[in-house]
């Protein structure tokens, strides 16, 4: 089975601080994706990357970036952490992008920003 | 805008009895189905996906039909047991594009 690891699964971090969240599957999946979860809005997109060194924006990029020096990580960066980035952050994976298919999902980091 | 949803945000049944759970998509164009299951404090979870060129697929004790005619996509679960209570969501893409998920429903099994 596809393993998908989120390096944290709960973190406590202050308004102003940049903060890293990890990512990385197992399957050598060529895709992988960074997104957040809110109640009543569902998942939105906030990055994407289909290979080494290249990413592109989601539905909400703003206040985010990404990197992906390797094709089992995807990292998630927060560059100067606000209140409304308090959230559940879920990384997942997919084998290529020729067709769509299902996503494998990590278990997910609850963020907390005070 | 195109959109996923959902009828009922909340499903409660009784273990043993079937579950259904509803999804509306409004592009007409989407080639792609799936659904996931989310456990409390979990990620998502692939229960079974559906392409465009089929109306039903089985799984075990999971069957997802489609009914592209009036844009519909429901998930049936036979024979509901406590395991199952979660928060359920869709998804639907088209072509390469990118997944667009629906806010979920949650199931809940009762004795």
């Amino acid at each position: 089975d596809v393993k998908v690891t989120q390096s944290s699964r709960y973190l406590v971090k202050r308004t102003g601080e940049k903060v890293f969240l990890e990512c990385v599957q197992d399957m050598d999946h060529e895709n992988m994706f960074w997104y957040r979860q809110d109640p009543g809005l569902g998942l939105r997109l906030i990055y994407f990357s289909y290979d080494v060194k290249m990413k592109e924006k989601g539905d909400i990029p703003e206040g985010y970036s990404v990197s992906r020096e390797k094709k089992e990580r995807f990292s998630l960066i927060l560059e100067s952490a606000s209140t409304n980035q308090t959230s559940m952050y879920l990384c997942a994976s997919s084998l290529n992008r020729a067709y769509n298919e299902k996503l494998f999902f990590g278990s997910g980091t609850q963020l907390s920003v005070l | 805008g195109e959109s996923v949803g959902l009828h009922l945000p909340t499903l409660s049944v009784q273990e043993g009895d079937n579950s259904i759970i509803n999804c509306a998509y409004s592009n007409s164009a989407s080639d792609y189905f799936i659904w996931y299951k989310q456990e409390s404090g979990k990620g998502p979870q692939f229960i079974i996906d559906i392409r465009s060129n089929m109306d039903k697929r089985q799984g075990q004790r999971v069957t997802v039909l489609l009914n592209k005619t009036v844009k519909h996509l429901s998930l049936q679960i036979a024979a509901t047991q406590p395991g199952d209570s979660a928060v359920y969501f869709c998804a639907e893409s088209r072509g390469t594009d990118k997944l667009i998920f629906g806010t979920g429903t949650r199931l809940q099994v009762f004795p």
